[in-house]
């Protein structure tokens, strides 16, 4: 299966610690999105990626976050010193194309993050 | 601010009727929408998709209508099955943009 991977699928952390959540893109696809979903929320986008660079992050937390998708390797969600309000399913996407509007992203299972 | 609104969190059919989930969404920038179907502990998968610049797209048993003046879409899916049971996203999309805009998405039942 060539689809979309996320790892881990879920990630326990304690207040404090440091999350981080992969994301290896659909084979030929080179453009990668981060989205969080609250519980009874919708999916909210946080950042898009193209390789080695960082194209739009404004959705992302302006402290404690941040992410990378390096030449080489899957890329990663890096969540510092996380708080009880950071739980939440944090879904990668990827797409093949540029993601200004008309190209479809593709979904990956997700990575439940709960914080204690 | 929300700019994708599915209003009704639920919605329950019967078995080869029809169902219908509505979005509606504020801006006018949007000219692409998608709708995804998630089921629980999995990712969204993506069903079908309608540019602006049509108002019907058609997949099988999915269609998609939209509505640019009333700035509303919906999804009609014909015979509705059990599998079809899951919760069901619209998202939309800018030119100007990247992000997907999801509203908090219709929980479609469908009973035998």
């Amino acid at each position: 299966n060539a689809g979309v991977m996320q790892n881990p699928r879920h990630l326990v952390r304690r207040r404090g610690q440091e999350a981080r959540l992969r994301c290896s893109p659909m084979k030929g696809h080179s453009h990668v999105y981060w989205y969080r979903q609250l519980p009874e929320e919708g999916l909210k986008f946080m950042v898009y990626l193209q390789k080695e660079n960082i194209i739009d992050e404004s959705g992302m937390p302006k402290e404690r976050f941040s992410a990378e998708f390096p030449k080489e390797g899957p890329s990663i969600l890096r969540i510092q010193q996380v708080v009880r309000g950071d739980s939440a399913a944090y879904f990668c996407a990827s797409s093949p194309m540029d993601g200004t509007g008309g190209y479809e992203q593709y979904f990956g299972p997700g990575t439940r993050l709960t914080v204690t | 601010d929300q700019q994708v609104k599915q209003n009704s969190p639920s919605l329950s059919v019967q078995e080869g009727r029809i169902s219908i989930l509505n979005c509606d969404y504020t801006n006018s920038m949007f000219d692409y929408f998608l709708w995804y179907k998630k089921y629980p502990a999995e990712g969204p998968t993506f069903l079908i998709s309608i540019s602006s610049i049509k108002d019907k797209n058609e997949d099988g048993r999915f269609t998609v209508f939209l509505n640019k003046s009333a700035k509303h879409l919906s999804l009609h899916i014909v015979p509705s099955q059990p599998g079809d049971s899951a919760v069901y996203f619209c998202a939309a999309s800018s030119n100007s943009g990247y992000a997907l805009n999801f509203g908090k998405g219709t929980s479609l039942l469908v009973t035998p």
